[in-house]
């Protein structure tokens, strides 16, 4: 079983701090994506990562891959009350048959 | 709202009984996936749907099947029920099957909530 996972656990912070999420893997992923949900709602794609060492942002998120591909960041620089939710990343693996490995999940409060 | 629908919203049912999910995907999608989501497990991948076959399958009880019809819509059968099926199960869908170095994006329905008494 492949497993993907994400730390913290739980994030509280305060409106315009920065900070970091973790996505790590054993194993080298094809593709990574990230993903905020928030209470009672599906998952929402924020960004897809192929290249290993790609970096992508996404107004005040900035999305890392790491070098080998087993790892990934998501950086968010002044946090809002808006970005409260559950952020997910999810990797497919080589020879998987295309499944989606979803981590384990960060929760994040911005408190305003 | 990503176009992706599900019903119900909501379902309580007891142990030992049989239930049905409907999805239907956003116009044009091919691919259909579920997903269940649980506080003790996480999101996790059922199986996936293109264009009315078995794409790919993930950690699907034998007790759970579902299927993709002519008209895209998909429906994920739950029996012989136990407590530890309660869960938000998902449904996903997007125009392409999502393979590794694809980078289509699933949009994802609000879900049902399940509650197994």
């Amino acid at each position: 079983t492949q497993l993907l996972e994400q730390s913290p656990q739980f994030l509280s912070i305060q409106e315009g701090e920065n900070l970091t999420v973790y996505c790590n893997s054993s194993s080298v992923f094809s593709s990574l994506q990230w993903y905020r949900q928030e209470p009672g709602e599906g998952p929402v794609l924020l960004v897809t990562v192929v290249t290993g060492g790609e970096v992508k942002k996404l107004k005040r998120l900035t999305f890392q891959f790491g070098d080998a591909r087993k790892d990934s960041s998501l950086h968010i620089t002044a946090a809002q009350p808006g970005d409260t939710g559950l952020y997910l990343c999810a990797g497919v693996y080589p020879n998987t048959g295309n499944q989606f490995y979803f981590g384990t999940g960060t929760s994040l409060t911005v408190i305003p | 709202d990503s176009g992706v629908t599900q019903t119900p919203k909501h379902l309580i049912t007891a142990t030992g009984q049989r239930v049905t999910l409907r999805c239907s995907p956003r116009s044009g999608d091919l691919s259909v996936y579920w997903y269940q989501q649980s506080l003790d497990q996480g999101l996790q991948f059922l199986i996936q749907y293109y264009n009315g076959e078995e794409r790919a399958k993930g950690n699907i009880l034998e007790r759970f099947s579902a299927q993709q019809f002519p008209d895209l819509h998909s429906e994920l059968n739950l029996s012989s029920l136990e407590l530890g099926d309660s869960a938000l199960y998902f449904c996903a869908s997007s125009a392409r099957p999502i393979t590794g170095l694809s980078t289509d994006t699933q949009y994802f329905g609000p879900g049902t909530r399940l509650t197994v008494l």
